[in-house]
């Protein structure tokens, strides 16, 4: 059974950071392409970041561009989020995805709230 | 705001077919084989239900299919069901964005 399981959120000030985990089991994480898509409360969905397999090429949407930055650790079946200089408008529900091609995302996470208020 | 544009909603009786649109442009959709569709049942994660414009992933009904035709793209539902009623979303790659895009999001409501 495919599982992908998201930590690490929760409630953080405007400018602060925080660093989600997503560990993954049930598939062959380190030939993986993997994604995190965010959600917005009663909003639709926001592609956020992804990564190669090896790690070696890592794409942000330009809106977190300098501020996020996706990881990976194969040895451990872990992809991360690293969000500094947060905002309101980050305030999302965060999935890891796996991407099984070009941005087709089959396996997803049940998320993990992210709250920037002061 | 999204570059994919879809219709807020759609509605039809159990058994009728609707269909959802997704209209982008030349950066996206018109140039791009890798157009999917995702399903979102309330409160849950996003399921993946095309892939690569027509494309339906092992345990998708063929109740589901997808197409394209210049910077359009659209998913048809045949034999509404009951829960089918969900939120539905497009994605698609942006070569000007160098980014991948979703959707507004379209939710489908069975009468």
């Amino acid at each position: 059974e495919v599982l992908l399981v998201e930590s690490g959120g929760g409630l953080v000030q405007p400018g602060g950071s925080l660093r989600l985990s997503c560990e993954a089991s049930g598939f062959t994480f380190s030939t993986s392409w993997m994604s995190w898509v965010r959600q917005a409360p009663g909003k639709g969905l926001e592609w956020v970041a992804n990564i190669k397999e090896d790690g070696t090429v890592k794409n942000h949407v330009d809106s977190v561009k300098g501020r996020f930055t996706i990881s990976r650790d194969n040895t451990r079946s872990s992809l991360f989020l690293q969000m500094n200089s947060l905002r309101a408008d980050d305030t999302a529900v965060y999935y890891c995805a796996r991407d099984r091609s070009w941005g087709a995302t089959d396996y997803w996470g049940q998320g993990t709230l992210v709250t920037v208020s002061s | 705001q999204s570059v994919l544009t879809q219709p807020p909603s759609v509605s039809g009786a159990p058994g009728q077919r609707v269909t959802i649109s997704c209209t982008g442009s030349s950066s996206n959709i018109g140039t791009s084989s890798y157009v999917h569709w995702y399903q979102q049942l309330p409160g849950t994660a996003p399921k993946l239900l095309i892939f690569d414009i027509n494309n339906r992933p092992s345990g998708v009904p063929d109740r589901f299919s997808g197409s394209k035709s210049a910077t359009s793209a659209s998913l048809a539902i045949t034999g509404l069901q009951a829960e089918d009623e969900a939120d539905y979303y497009c994605q698609s790659h942006d070569s000007s964005l160098n980014s991948y895009v979703f959707g507004t999001g379209t939710k489908v409501t069975v009468l």
